[in-house]
């Protein structure tokens, strides 16, 4: 069965500490994984959008990889309006329909 | 990119009625996707809602209680039918762009509450 597994549940950063969110994945066959970020009451804003093992993508103080099981999400740098929930998706070549990982709740306090 | 709207944004609705929500993209696009986001939790697809066809419901969705409707390649609806407490979630329409690769945009959402 196709599956999204994110951790930590939630982080609580101080400015300026970097860190690190993980997305792990379980699919038949990958056809792009996603980061979003959601602030509360609103809808997800799109990230990056990751295809293959290897492949990098950056924003401002985002950092997006992936290999062929996980994808991470580096902050460097954090600034207390990158508090969020960040989201990770997945989507198949079988069923194009999107899987949805459980978020972290990021915390960065000034 | 792509720009969706949302109407309602929010609604306070009583049980055993019926609400329907709109989503306009700002240009055409193949693919639209209704979710459901309980409050805390991440996001639960509903349905696939592709123009010139069925929509697709996912497991634990049936379309007596979830109807879509999608007329043409810039609007959808789904309606909340015979609501119970159980439905007060955010509803979220997205659609997937392909142009030099694949995203997704999200709507606003909107925000339900049912009595």
């Amino acid at each position: 069965e196709d599956q999204v597994t994110q951790s930590p549940e939630a982080l609580r950063l101080q400015e300026g500490e970097s860190s690190s969110l993980n997305c792990s994945y379980t699919v038949s066959g990958l056809r792009g994984l996603f980061w979003y970020r959601q602030d509360p009451g609103k809808g997800p804003e799109f990230l990056f959008t990751l295809y293959s093992a290897g492949e990098e993508k950056e924003k401002e103080r985002l950092k997006a990889t992936l290999t062929k099981k996980e994808s991470f999400l580096h902050i460097t740098a954090p600034k207390p309006e990158d508090s969020a929930t960040y989201l990770c998706a997945v989507t198949t070549s079988g069923t194009y329909k999107y899987i949805f990982g459980t978020g972290t709740r990021l915390k960065v306090l000034a | 990119s792509a720009v969706i709207s949302q109407k309602p944004s929010r609604d306070i609705c009583q049980r055993g009625t019926s609400l329907t929500i709109q989503c306009q993209v700002d240009s055409q696009v193949t693919m639209m996707f209704w979710y459901r986001q309980q409050p805390g939790q991440s996001l639960t697809l509903i349905a696939t809602a592709n123009q010139g066809s069925e929509a697709t419901y996912e497991s634990g969705f049936v379309i007596d209680k979830f109807p879509i409707s999608r007329p043409n390649l810039t609007f959808s609806t789904l309606t909340v039918s015979n609501m119970s407490p159980e439905d007060s979630s955010i509803y979220l329409c997205s659609v997937e762009v392909k142009s030099g690769g694949v995203t997704q945009y999200f709507g606003p959402g909107t925000r339900l509450l049912v009595l």
